[in-house]
């Protein structure tokens, strides 16, 4: 069981805007720690998509957006397209076990 | 272009020790001030970090596995090894090599992210 709570998967159609929840607790998001998220296709390694929360790395589309609240984060994407197939993970710190956690991740499907 | 590429045994026996190397292309480990992870998927599953190092040698490592966890640097190959002690089926997973960037926020928080990553090696432990 991940320390980052994130629904298994989240769908939608084409152009059609996703949102994915990483839920955390007060030793990690709701303690002020960054959130990060990781994108993954099937049989490859994870990218990162977003880093401290809200910024986007150099080649990744605006459709991508990070947000953080409290003990949460979300990663909304819109314009959906088939490409976006994939899992994403969100990835913070917990200080309460003084590492880098994971949460379970998200598979995007589009309809 | 910095590029990771990770090598290692594909196959380890229960009980044995699993060592892996991360070979760094496009960038000298020694003349930057970059930190060094690892971090591992079981089959179907999630991702798990490992542990990370600094090119000059201070470790943090995932408290579950940090008894068993050793990693090293090594500048004259341009290489950062993982040592995985007394392994189990449980340590089936596809291990991969990553670059993190640390930094404290406003808060003095310290942060992790990792923004470049190996291709990842799969490791069966099976006797």
């Amino acid at each position: 069981q991940s320390v980052l709570t994130q629904p298994p998967s989240v769908s939608g159609a084409p152009g059609q805007r996703v949102t994915i929840s990483c839920t955390g607790g007060s030793s990690n998001i709701g303690a002020g720690y960054d959130v990060h998220w990781y994108r993954q296709l099937p049989g490859t390694a994870p990218t990162l998509l977003i880093f401290t929360n809200n910024k986007r790395p150099s080649g990744v589309p605006d459709r991508f957006s990070g947000s953080k609240s409290g003990t949460s984060a979300s990663l909304g994407i819109t314009g959906l397209q088939a490409e976006d197939e994939a899992y994403y993970y969100c990835q913070s710190y917990d200080n309460s076990l003084s590492g880098v956690v994971f949460g379970g991740g998200t598979k995007v499907t589009v309809l | 272009q910095l590029q990771l590429q990770e090598s290692g045994p594909g196959l380890a026996k229960p009980s044995e020790t699993l060592s892996l190397t991360c070979t760094v292309s496009g960038a000298s480990i020694s003349g930057s001030s970059y930190y060094w992870g690892w971090i591992r998927q079981s089959p179907g599953k999630g991702l798990e970090w490992i542990g990370s190092i600094y090119y000059g040698g201070s470790t943090y490592y995932n408290p579950s596995l940090k008894s068993r966890v050793t990693l090293s640097v090594h500048m004259s190959k341009n290489e950062i090894s993982l040592s995985l002690s007394s392994v189990t089926a449980a340590d089936t997973a596809v291990y991969f090599c990553a670059r993190p960037t640390f930094y404290y926020d406003s808060s003095d928080n310290y942060n992790w992210y990792f923004d470049l990553w190996g291709r990842g090696t799969l490791v069966t432990v099976s006797s």
